[in-house]
């Protein structure tokens, strides 16, 4: 069974405009979660992680924010560009063990 | 930069051959990784190691085995293929246990069996 779900396979946001996606765990016992972006014909490249401790970690235009009471994250990119037009998976792990992965959310930034 | 190198971008085999597929990354990382990403469906953990000669089955290790006999190669093995492992083969390694620094993919190999 699924342990990280993106439940919205496809997002479409104008350039500019913000772009949340978002990721929900049932493993209650993960603490440490990433956010990856894959391009086609490109292998994931690690975009911004947090840590089970926090609730929020920035990186420039990348945000994650983390509600573990809802086991539910979010990835907020502010503002979109169309270089950011990928597919991005949310990612998930425990005490180090290998990474459980979404399905992936296929963003597309238009001008 | 670390580098993690599959020998193959593209690959096409036939029904019950024995396919190789290799990985080797530069930066004396532990841990390596291998998945394999189908539509809707994610990336999928199917082997990994976290040392070498060790080997631990992910969750879809049915029908591949994997050999590490040196700390920079992983290799993945099809022991027969079948047109159910037609699929996009990412390779992975990251350095530490613990997941600080994530992990390094490299471009993956887009198998076809036919």
């Amino acid at each position: 069974d699924q342990q990280v779900k993106q439940n919205s396979p496809s997002l479409s946001v104008q350039e500019g405009r913000i772009s949340i996606l978002n990721c929900d765990y049932t493993n209650s016992m993960f603490d440490y979660f990433l956010w990856y972006k894959k391009y086609p014909a490109e292998g994931p490249t690690f975009l911004i992680s947090i840590s089970s401790i926090k609730d929020k970690n920035e990186d420039g235009r990348f945000t994650v924010f983390l509600n573990k009471s809802a086991k539910h994250l979010s990835l907020h990119i502010v503002p979109s560009q169309p270089g950011d037009s990928a597919v991005y998976f949310c990612a998930a792990s425990f005490s180090g063990y290998a990474l459980n992965f979404g399905k992936g959310t296929s963003l597309l930034v238009t001008p | 930069d670390v580098k993690v190198t599959q020998s193959s971008r593209y690959l096409v085999k036939r029904t019950g051959e024995k396919v190789f597929l290799e990985c080797v990354q530069d930066m004396d990382h532990e841990n390596m990784f291998w998945y394999r990403q189908d539509p809707g469906l994610g990336l999928r953990l199917i082997y990994f190691s976290y040392d070498v000669k060790m080997k631990e089955k992910g969750d879809i290790p049915e029908g591949y085995s994997v050999s590490r006999e040196k700390k920079e190669r992983f290799s993945l093995i099809l022991e027969s293929a079948s047109t159910n492992q037609t699929s996009m083969y990412l390779c992975a390694s990251s350095r530490y246990r613990g997941l600080a620094y994530g992990y390094t993919f490299g471009s993956g190999t887009r198998l076809t069996v036919v």
